[in-house]
């Protein structure tokens, strides 16, 4: 089992949709990160969060520690936001490493 | 742009051979980090410097190796190639030892 696990897989929504994409963890972790990587090949650092809930622009994410889940949540989605969504989570104590573990990606189509 | 600049953006090369990726972090970042993604592993964590000692080993092969210069580039140094070896090869810095990573371009390396 991985230790990072995202939901769904694949998502293919029409422009305009709320969106929600999930992932669960099973370590213990001093942060949790969402990466958008493109169809080439680049990968952007969407939000870095240990704790409640960030939002910028139309993107929202969300952690709950106790739960070990994070969601990322995209408003009024656009074509433009089709892309690879990754989970990763920093493992071990603050400050000691930034070793990531990634998830294995949610694939997001928006149709317009 | 992320500032983080990757030379060469594509390699092929051959089976047993010795190839070296070289990465220049953003302005003023101290720690460097290495990421190989293949289509059957995902994205893995393969190594971080941070101001030009070792912070944080993931999954590298002891063929490979990397380095932090004393300017704070980096290079990852991959030998006796192998067919599996054809990845994505994207580095990372950030500002401090724990802090949001911004990626490269990555490396496309083809071992035939």
């Amino acid at each position: 089992k991985n230790e990072v696990e995202q939901s769904p897989q694949n998502l293919t929504a029409q422009e305009g949709e709320f969106i929600t994409i999930n992932c669960s963890y099973s370590v213990g972790i001093s942060a949790l990160h969402w990466l958008q990587q493109h169809p080439g090949g680049g990968i952007v650092s969407l939000f870095m969060l240990s704790s409640g809930k960030k939002k910028h622009g139309r993107l929202i994410a969300t952690i709950n520690i106790q739960e070990k889940h994070s969601s990322l949540h995209i408003t009024a989605s656009h074509p433009r936001d089709s892309a690879v969504y990754i989970c990763a989570v920093r493992s071990g104590g603050g400050g000691a490493t930034n070793k990531l573990i990634f998830g294995t990606g949610t694939l997001l189509a928006v149709q317009p | 742009d992320s500032g983080v600049t990757q030379t060469p953006k594509h390699l092929i090369t051959a089976t047993g051979q010795r190839v070296t990726l070289r990465c220049s972090p953003r302005s003023g970042d101290l720690s460097v980090y290495w990421y190989q993604q293949s289509l059957d592993q995902g994205l893995q964590f393969l190594i971080q410097y941070y101001n030009g000692e070792e912070r944080a080993k993931g999954n590298i092969l002891e063929r490979f190796s990397a380095q932090q210069f004393p300017d704070l580039h980096s290079e990852l140094n991959l030998s006796s190639l192998e067919l599996g070896d054809s990845a994505l090869y994207f580095c990372a810095s950030s500002a401090t030892r724990t802090g949001t990573q911004y990626f490269g371009p990555g490396t496309r390396l083809l071992v035939l």
